[in-house]
């Protein structure tokens, strides 16, 4: 069974340009969770998708960045334009929903994002 | 929001040392705790889950211990490798989304 995948791994971009993320959770998911760790800090939470809808985009810092779901498959992250302080890694997980227990989230490996 | 933290930020040990290290997290709005594994380039890689007070749980030289009352979780190598060396998070969730300390970085020396 395919694991989480995310694309690209590495994408370096400058400063007011736009970069977009994907992520390709696990077949039949239906949660789908995007994080971001900056240097050094502990990984956040961005937003969290239940299928197709936002259930919680709290964590999101900005309207800079706009995420979507279409269908409830792959998830995408959009940067626009991408300042500085958006450089990390980007995480997509996603896990089951069995009634109202969650299971343990599985990650991808991440996108590097660096702005220059 | 739960608040999550670790301790220690990062730890140096020798091969054969057995090591342990810390987190704690708010005792109520509590639902399950885990624990990943997360070395350079890869993925975070779960290593347990666990929901109940006194839980306790093993996989080879790894175990975590679960404390709800007063909000920690504690995980223990025994006998560390060189392998075992990485980036050790934990994350809380209350029903809806993670929460994760900022990681306990082990580096084992051979």
């Amino acid at each position: 069974e395919a694991g989480v995948t995310q694309f690209p791994s590495h994408s370096v971009i400058e400063k007011g340009q736009t970069v977009t993320l994907r992520c390709d959770p696990i077949s039949g998911h239906d949660n789908l969770y995007w994080y971001r760790r900056v240097m050094g800090k502990e990984i956040k939470f961005l937003l969290h998708f239940v299928k197709e809808s936002k259930q919680d985009e709290s964590g999101m810092p900005n309207n800079r960045f706009l995420a979507e779901r279409t269908g409830g498959t792959y998830s995408t992250l959009k940067v626009q334009p991408a300042e500085l302080e958006d450089s990390g890694v980007y995480f997509c997980a996603s896990s089951q929903r069995a009634g109202v227990r969650m299971t343990e989230a599985f990650f991808g490996q991440g996108t590097r994002l660096t702005v220059v | 929001i739960l608040n999550v933290e670790q301790s220690p930020q990062s730890l140096h040990v020798q091969e054969g040392d057995s090591t342990n290290f810390t987190c704690s997290f708010p005792s109520s709005n509590f639902y399950a705790l885990h624990w990943y594994r997360w070395e350079t380039a890869k993925s975070p890689e779960a290593l347990f889950v666990m929901t109940l007070n006194g839980d306790e749980k093993k996989k080879g030289r790894i175990s975590a211990t679960l404390n709800t009352k007063e909000g920690y979780s504690y995980l223990y190598i025994k006998g560390s490798q060189p392998e075992d060396s990485a980036t050790y998070l934990c994350a809380a969730h209350n029903f809806n989304k993670f929460y994760f300390g900022s990681g306990t970085k082990l580096n084992v020396k051979p």
